[in-house]
């Protein structure tokens, strides 16, 4: 049971490229969400997908799209990557989009955009 | 608006001491709230989460975090720290009365490190 897994752990990428974050789930949950953390920002909520089939923005969805592929897939990507997206970009999934549901984390994926 | 604080950015505590990571919290209805911890360059991991009933709240690791709505905060506390307790705490709050708002609000992290 390997939890929420990101690939890949580390990207270095030039201003104007494009690539995909990757994350999949074997806990079988509904709900799966894309973060990033910055610096004395926190975490900033980017998109989410409450079931599959379904996907919303979160505070911060410029410059980012996303995938709901089926149940265990969730990818993020950056089409055209710019130096304000360098950060740590989590992935995390629940049961359920539900309030009192418990978010559980992947290893995160370290992006510079140069 | 709903808001989380995490008012120190740096705990320092002595291993074999009690220890504190404060939390306060803004919402308009009742709040679920949540502590998590970073190890660093890992992932965030939960460690425990008030939704109702008794106000203390016990989790993993030995950590509790006491519920104090007259004070809306949520302290995490530990008896008795160890060196391998040393990593980036998180606060997190939802309103359970926003309805289809499950937006969890995030503080801004306290960085706990524990000296031998």
């Amino acid at each position: 049971n390997a939890g929420v897994t990101q690939t890949p752990k580390f990207q270095v990428l030039k201003t104007g490229q494009s690539m995909t974050l990757q994350c999949a789930q074997d806990m079988n949950h509904n709900s799966m969400y894309w973060y990033r953390q910055d610096p004395g920002m926190g975490l900033r909520l980017i998109y989410y997908s409450a079931s599959e089939g379904t996907t919303d923005k979160g505070e911060v969805p410029n410059g980012y799209n996303v995938s709901r592929l089926n149940k265990r897939e969730f990818s993020l990507r950056l089409e055209s990557a710019a130096p304000s997206q360098t950060s740590v970009y989590f992935c995390a999934s629940s049961e359920l989009l539900a309030s009192t549901d418990t978010q559980y984390f992947g290893p995160g994926t370290r992006l510079t955009v140069l | 608006a709903q808001s989380v604080a995490q008012p120190e950015d740096q705990v320092n505590v002595a291993e074999g001491n009690p220890l504190t990571v404060k939390c306060t919290y803004s919402v308009s209805g009742n709040p679920y709230l949540f502590w998590y911890v970073q190890y660093p360059n890992r992932g965030l991991q939960f460690l425990l989460k008030y939704i109702t009933g008794d106000n203390l709240v016990k989790g993993s690791y030995g950590f509790e975090a006491e519920f104090n709505k007259s004070q809306t905060s949520f302290h995490l506390k530990k008896p008795s720290a160890l060196v391998s307790d040393s990593a980036l705490y998180f606060c997190a709050v939802r309103d359970r009365d926003a309805g289809n708002n499950r937006k969890l609000i995030w503080g801004l992290g306290t960085s706990l490190a524990v000296n031998p």
